[in-house]
């Protein structure tokens, strides 16, 4: 079980859509439409934006957004906001109900 | 709302068994479709998931830990535990607490504030 990969950075300006790729295998991401994502603000715990793929849940602006095609999973944030800026983590199922965690991407806004 | 708190020593020493709590309120561990897991942190890197556990006790770890982790739940007290045994600096992190949704969904919908477990002599 290895750790999904994500770029270490990515960055937009306020107003601009960024997508944050996370790319697994055959094993989990390409397996299986368990991905969710996560933020997580300096100091703070993760919370979940994005679940089952593409599913928000309750409260989650819907400027966030969730796509897989093969191996790699997506997640889009658009119309940007400084509010965004923060790590964000995916996950997947991963087989005999472990997950596994990438390795987390740093949004800056600009 | 539902809360978790995570409670034990913020400082174990190299080789010994690091040992916490979650005890959760505003809701119940015995509720059927959740399961309960331990996610750490090492200062300054990623999640990595530790292993949950279903009320009944059925426990899944992560392969890599398999060997040193034991959960264990106590459903009077609301509360489930994490043992890893054997510890190194390796295992020094910010450890979580978290509700799994179950029925094949396996996020995480709620977590604790973590808290810091130092590995140190």
């Amino acid at each position: 079980q290895s750790a999904l990969t994500q770029p270490a950075s990515v960055s937009g300006s306020p107003g601009q859509s960024i997508t944050i790729s996370c790319t697994g295998t055959s094993s989990d991401v390409g397996s299986y439409n368990l991905v969710s994502w996560y933020q997580q603000h300096p100091g703070k715990a993760p919370k979940v934006m994005i679940y089952e793929v593409s599913e928000r849940p309750s409260g989650v602006s819907n400027r966030f957004s969730g796509s897989k095609s093969g191996n790699t999973a997506s997640l889009t944030i658009s119309g940007l906001q400084a509010e965004d800026e923060a790590d964000y983590y995916c996950c997947s199922h991963a087989g005999r109900s472990t997950v596994t965690f990438g390795g987390g991407t740093k949004l800056t806004v600009l | 709302q539902l809360q978790l708190r995570e409670s034990g020593p913020g400082l174990v020493k190299p080789s010994e068994t690091l040992s916490l709590t979650c005890t959760v309120s505003g809701g119940s561990i015995s509720s059927s479709g959740y399961y309960w897991g331990w996610i750490r942190q090492p200062p300054g890197e990623g999640l990595e998931w530790i292993g949950s556990i279903y009320y009944s006790g059925t426990t899944y770890y992560n392969p890599s830990l398999k060997s040193r982790v034991t959960i264990s739940v106590d459903t009077s007290k609301n509360q489930f535990s994490l043992k890893l045994s054997s510890v190194t600096a390796a295992d020094t992190a910010l450890y979580y607490c978290a509700r799994q949704v179950g029925a094949g969904k396996y996020y995480f919908d709620y977590w604790g504030q973590g808290t810091l477990v130092t590995v140190s002599s």
